[in-house]
């Protein structure tokens, strides 16, 4: 079974500053997407960026990059030039290549603090 | 284009009380997706449709909940009788269904049982 982990419960970032978000995931195929999704206090979650396993190139979204390492099974989330509007809880999810199940972690708090 | 659309937002019932909360995703979207989500936590998975037919319903505590999406499109999730425990936010979601596709939430449902 998949499993998402999240083994950061809470993180704080200066403004202005960089802060990466941690998450690994247990999969034993080798086709795969994983995304990173935002949930501000307004409980609307938002995608923020995805990533094919194929594909060795890290996605980047503006501000918003990642750190895929495929053989340790890790994706982290970097947010550049951190602003208020960062501050939510961010889950990582892992979606296999066939089929439409999604799994998530348990979540990320961060914090940006002016 | 429009997103995915949950009603009620709020509700606030009290236990043994039947609640019902509805779904439209975005047009076009034959996967859909009923989550729960405890504070704090990540969201966990109920129920999801491929087009009319439930595929994965494993979740879904049959006792007391119940789901339909008749015509393939718009979606009822239903707990009959509410419990305290079932306090949490739903969440509604959609995707189109196809390889590495992604799911977009809808606002969420926030439910207090007393």
């Amino acid at each position: 079974a998949q499993t998402v982990t999240q083994s950061q419960p809470e993180m704080s970032v200066q403004e202005a500053e960089t802060v990466t978000l941690s998450c690994t995931y247990d999969t034993s195929e080798s086709d795969y997407y994983l995304f990173w999704y935002k949930q501000p206090p307004s409980r609307q979650m938002i995608l923020v960026i995805r990533q094919e396993a194929y594909k060795q190139q890290n996605a980047t979204e503006n501000r918003f990059s990642v750190n895929f390492q495929k053989a340790a099974k890790s994706f982290s989330l970097k947010i550049s030039d951190s602003q208020l509007g960062d501050a939510a809880m961010y889950f990582c999810a892992y979606r296999r290549n066939t089929g439409n199940q999604f799994y998530f972690g348990t979540g990320t708090s961060l914090t940006v603090i002016p | 284009e429009a997103g995915v659309v949950q009603s009620p937002r709020y509700k606030i019932i009290e236990k043994k009380q039947p609640v019902a909360f509805w779904c439209n995703p975005i047009s076009g979207h034959n996967t859909l997706y009923w989550y729960l989500q405890n504070l704090g936590q990540g969201p966990e998975l109920l129920i999801r449709y491929e087009n009319e037919e439930a595929v994965d319903d494993s979740q879904l505590p049959k006792d007391r909940f119940s789901a339909e999406r008749l015509k393939g499109v718009d979606s009822t999730l239903k707990i009959q009788p509410a419990e305290l425990g079932d306090s949490a936010v739903y969440l509604c979601a959609s995707s189109v269904s196809g390889m590495g596709e992604t799911q977009y939430f809808g606002p969420g449902t926030r439910l207090l049982v007393l």
